[in-house]
């Protein structure tokens, strides 16, 4: 168990539709990453919140969005969703604001667009 | 553009013996490499790492290798036991000190019995 909370664990939804994916770091970790593993692909970093702020973007979507609140969880919003958003979508969490910093990764959440 | 490339997608190995996992980059701004091992239904979880200016690194039955002019590192497990079965994946980091740890795309090793 790497401490890093994900819920929902599986989610259908319909194309067209919004959904919102929540993340839990580790205790004392500041720094929040989102990860998309679509199928037979590695994972895609999207972006990094460090302490409330964004700290870096990668190659996310205009239709997807993220945040990071004052008790340090986090949210990605997918919305206008599309069949190729169907994904793993991983969140991982570390004590520092940079990448050299290990990442711990929660379990992830599947998400499934009809 | 893949900048870090696993090249096998499966490998399969008796138990006991070596299990080389490859993986190679073309981003010259990468100085430390990371392997993770993902089990199916979590999360991956860290392995082990090498810096660029190392060209070797060990831990236990793990050792990852760097050759900087190939731009190829690989990850050699010694026994091989079946509980290491699992996806690997090794991943980069370099150019900024912020966010983009850029991922393979992971091989799939099965430990046989």
């Amino acid at each position: 168990d790497s401490g890093v909370t994900q819920t929902p664990k599986h989610l259908i939804t319909a194309t067209g539709q919004r959904v919102t994916l929540r993340c839990s770091p580790r205790s004392g970790d500041l720094s929040v990453y989102w990860y998309q593993q679509s199928l037979d692909q590695g994972l895609q970093f999207l972006i990094q919140y460090y302490n409330g702020e964004e700290r870096a973007k990668g190659n996310i979507l205009e239709r997807f969005s993220a945040q990071q609140f004052p008790d340090l969880h986090s949210e990605l919003n997918l919305s206008s969703l599309e069949l190729g958003d169907s994904a793993l979508y991983f969140c991982a969490s570390s004590t520092g604001s940079s990448s050299y910093n290990e990442q711990f990764f929660g379990p992830g959440t599947r998400l499934t667009v009809l | 553009d893949q900048q870090v490339k696993q090249n096998s997608p499966s490998l399969s190995v008796q138990e006991g013996r070596i299990s080389i996992l490859n993986c190679d980059y073309t981003n010259s701004m990468f100085d430390y490499f990371l392997w993770y091992k993902k089990y199916p239904a979590e999360g991956p979880t860290f392995l082990i790492s090498i810096s660029s200016i190392k060209d070797k690194n060990e831990d236990g039955r793990f050792t990852v290798f760097l050759n900087k002019s190939a731009k190829h590192l690989s990850l050699h497990i010694v026994p091989s036991q079946p509980g290491d079965s699992a996806v690997y994946f090794c991943a980069a980091i370099g150019g900024t000190s912020y966010g983009k740890l850029t991922f393979g795309q992971g091989t799939i090793l099965t430990v046989h019995p």
